[in-house]
């Protein structure tokens, strides 16, 4: 079946501007995880959806992130005023429960100049 | 605090010898641990798990890991090392006191030379 996707797979940005990530998770896949990976490092974990939960945003870096994800469907990530610091990979993974392996998008590269 | 850490940025191996990935973890509880793959230009793939039960961990495409209590180690083996073996492997753990996050290890590149 089909895997996770995210759009753009590339984005090119100036500072200052806003970006919208998108990931479609794997049907039925009640979890959705957002994180980031700079380059060198691990991922760092963003935010956390669970079925119609409120939302784990403990990990978001600043009040410039925000996410939105409507019931188990397509979840965005958004970054106002990107800073240059903000250019990384962006990965989504989804899952049915938080202790089963995740299933990971393809990422989508993000480049603020 | 939560962590989890891989010493080795890369590790070089022939063809046929056996492969150890290293990864030590910090956390509160009982923990959760997970070893990923990435392959170029792919994303992270699941290779196996520890949650309970024994120490020994076997997944996928022949891997295997062991959970080391009292050294907070939770290490990828595999017996005998193919070409295709390499790729970037990233250790995670789930957080101990959040159970919706979870920490991922900077990643070892692992080099298999034939």
């Amino acid at each position: 079946g089909a895997g996770v996707s995210q759009s753009p797979s590339n984005k090119v940005t100036e500072k200052g501007k806003d970006v919208e990530l998108r990931c479609d998770p794997i049907s039925g896949h009640t979890a959705l995880y957002w994180y980031r990976q700079r380059l060198g490092q691990g991922l760092e974990f963003l935010i956390y959806f669970q079925g119609n939960s409120a939302p784990d945003k403990s990990g978001l870096p600043s009040d410039r992130f925000s996410a939105e994800r409507t019931g188990e469907s397509v979840s965005t990530l958004t970054i106002q005023r990107t800073q240059q610091e903000d250019s990384a990979v962006y990965l989504c993974a989804s899952t049915r429960l938080s202790y089963n392996e995740q299933f990971f998008g393809p990422g989508t590269r993000l480049t603020v100049l | 605090a939560q962590s989890v850490a891989q010493p080795e940025d890369q590790v070089n191996v022939a063809e046929g010898n056996p492969l150890t990935v290293k990864c030590t973890y910090s956390v509160s509880g009982n923990p959760y641990l997970f070893w990923y793959v990435q392959y170029p230009n792919r994303g992270l793939q699941f290779l196996l798990k520890y949650i309970t039960g024994d120490n020994l961990v076997k997944g996928s495409y022949g891997f295997e890991a062991e959970f080391n209590k009292s050294q907070t180690s939770f290490h990828l083996k595999k017996p005998s090392a193919l070409v295709s073996d390499s790729a970037l492997y990233f250790c995670a753990v789930r957080d101990g006191d959040n159970f919706n996050k979870f920490y991922f290890g900077s990643g070892t590149k692992l080099n298999v030379k034939p």
